[in-house]
């Protein structure tokens, strides 16, 4: 499995301000996933992050709105900009791992926008 | 891309009994097939999980089944106990270079004592 921690791990925020997500990994990857999870409703893809080339993103995700960094193979940020109560959810990254790149998950971050 | 459907949204069994939760695909390239459990406050933890070259799993009291051609597979849960109780969320993805997981809707198990 993987060691996956991340920071903070929930935040209350006023709209218009913005959060950056923390996530560091116990040992080295390739490649950092993160989702957002809405109240209740199941997982969605937000973007790709590889080490030393720009993140990938899903479709109705922009950098702007989730600008993504990655330094290292260990460690990875996700700012929330410009946030609205429409932004309240959890954020939770995650990493390939194993013989056949398993996908291991964060404990997340809870956020909520007032 | 990949839909995944999953069913039922809310299950309520008694402490003993078995839990079945069923999924079904729609991309014939998918060949991976994870099961997560979300507990309240946490992330999702992987459970269990099958490839397509293979029809069913076993990890003590959980199983998988897979059905590739009616493109569904299925959670078995036998002898719950009230530990159980969680989201439980399948998911599928065709294992890539670059995995990107698929998920189903989740299943709220409630196992009452």
């Amino acid at each position: 499995s993987a060691v996956i921690s991340q920071k903070p791990s929930r935040d209350i925020c006023q709209r218009g301000t913005s959060l950056t997500i923390q996530c560091q990994v116990d040992s080295q990857v390739t490649m950092m996933f993160w989702y957002r999870q809405q109240p209740g409703q199941s997982l969605t893809l937000i973007a790709t992050a590889n080490q030393g080339s720009e993140a990938t993103y899903e479709s109705g995700f922009v950098i702007d709105k989730f600008p993504i960094s990655r330094p290292n193979l260990t460690f990875s940020t996700l700012t929330v900009s410009n946030m609205s109560p429409e932004d309240s959810s959890i954020y939770l990254c995650s990493v390939d791992r194993g013989q056949y790149n398993e996908q291991f998950f964060g404990p997340g971050t809870r956020l909520t926008v007032l | 891309g990949e839909n995944v459907e999953q069913h039922p949204s809310t299950l309520s069994v008694q402490e003993g009994d078995s839990a079945v939760i069923k999924c079904t695909y729609s991309d014939s390239a998918s060949n991976y097939f994870p099961w997560y459990k979300q507990e309240l406050g946490k992330g999702p933890q992987l459970i269990i999980d099958i490839r397509s070259n293979v029809g069913e799993k076993k990890d003590q009291r959980i199983a998988v089944t897979l059905n590739k051609t009616a493109k569904h597979f299925s959670l078995h849960i036998t002898e719950t106990q009230p530990e159980d109780s969680a989201v439980y969320f399948c998911a599928a993805a065709f294992s890539g270079s670059a995995r990107q997981l698929t998920f189903g809707s989740g299943t709220q198990l409630t196992v009452l004592p």
